[in-house]
């Protein structure tokens, strides 16, 4: 059963463009949701959070939304640069510790 | 160090052998994770040490796979009779109590 979902396995945006990251869940417990980006053969860094109180967080060219009634997210990078070429994950938990459930990653790739 | 370490980077064994992947967390940091990716997946959760609580381990695939945390520190997971699906790459990560996981560069495990 995958909780969390990431429907398109990659994309691809021009430099300069919105970068436009999307991911749903089904769990209805998770209160906790992060983006994660991957870099080949690096572990998964930190990108951003939000808390299922807030709709929106933003973080410099990186902001992410919540859609609760939806259980949808979504991370827009604005504006997209090649440096941001890498796999992103989101994750999501339901404790405020407790394991991460993590989507299948997109691809995303930032063409000059 | 400074991050999660994890050893070794590489390891190609025979069908059958048996493995220990090892990890060192950030100090002070109270919770570990294993995670998983397996080519073209995302990340699959394997088990999860929190303090001295009984550890999560609704993750393992199988009997074969086991983990200890020796200290509250370093992790050692254990593969038995390794089988060719079980190759991927094998992530640690550890978390303070922000929450936000930070990874290890992972050991990547090549099953012949």
């Amino acid at each position: 059963d995958q909780q969390v979902k990431q429907n398109s396995p990659s994309l691809s945006v021009q430099e300069g463009r919105i970068s436009i990251l999307n991911c749903d869940y089904t769990n209805s417990m998770f209160d906790y949701f992060l983006w994660y980006k991957k870099y080949p053969a690096e572990g998964p860094t930190f990108l951003i959070s939000i808390s299922s109180i807030k709709d929106k967080n933003e973080d410099g060219r990186f902001t992410v939304f919540l859609n609760k009634s939806a259980k949808h997210l979504s991370l827009h990078i604005v504006p997209s640069q090649p440096g941001d070429s890498a796999v992103y994950f989101c994750a999501a938990r339901g404790t405020s510790y407790g394991k991460l459930t993590f989507g299948q990653g997109t691809i995303l790739t930032v063409h000059p | 160090g400074a991050g999660v370490s994890q050893s070794p980077s590489n390891k190609v064994t025979e069908k059958g052998k048996d493995v220990e992947l090892r990890c060192d967390p950030i100090s002070g940091h109270t919770a570990l994770y294993w995670y998983r990716q397996s080519l073209g997946q995302g990340l699959e959760f394997l088990i999860y040490f929190q303090g001295n609580s009984a550890p999560d381990k609704s993750g393992l695939p199988s009997d074969r796979f086991s983990a200890e945390r020796t200290g509250g520190s370093v992790s050692t997971l254990t593969i038995q009779r390794t089988q060719q699906e079980d190759s991927a790459v094998y992530l640690c990560a550890s978390s303070s109590k922000t929450g936000e996981l930070f990874f290890g560069e992972g050991s990547r495990l090549t099953v012949l």
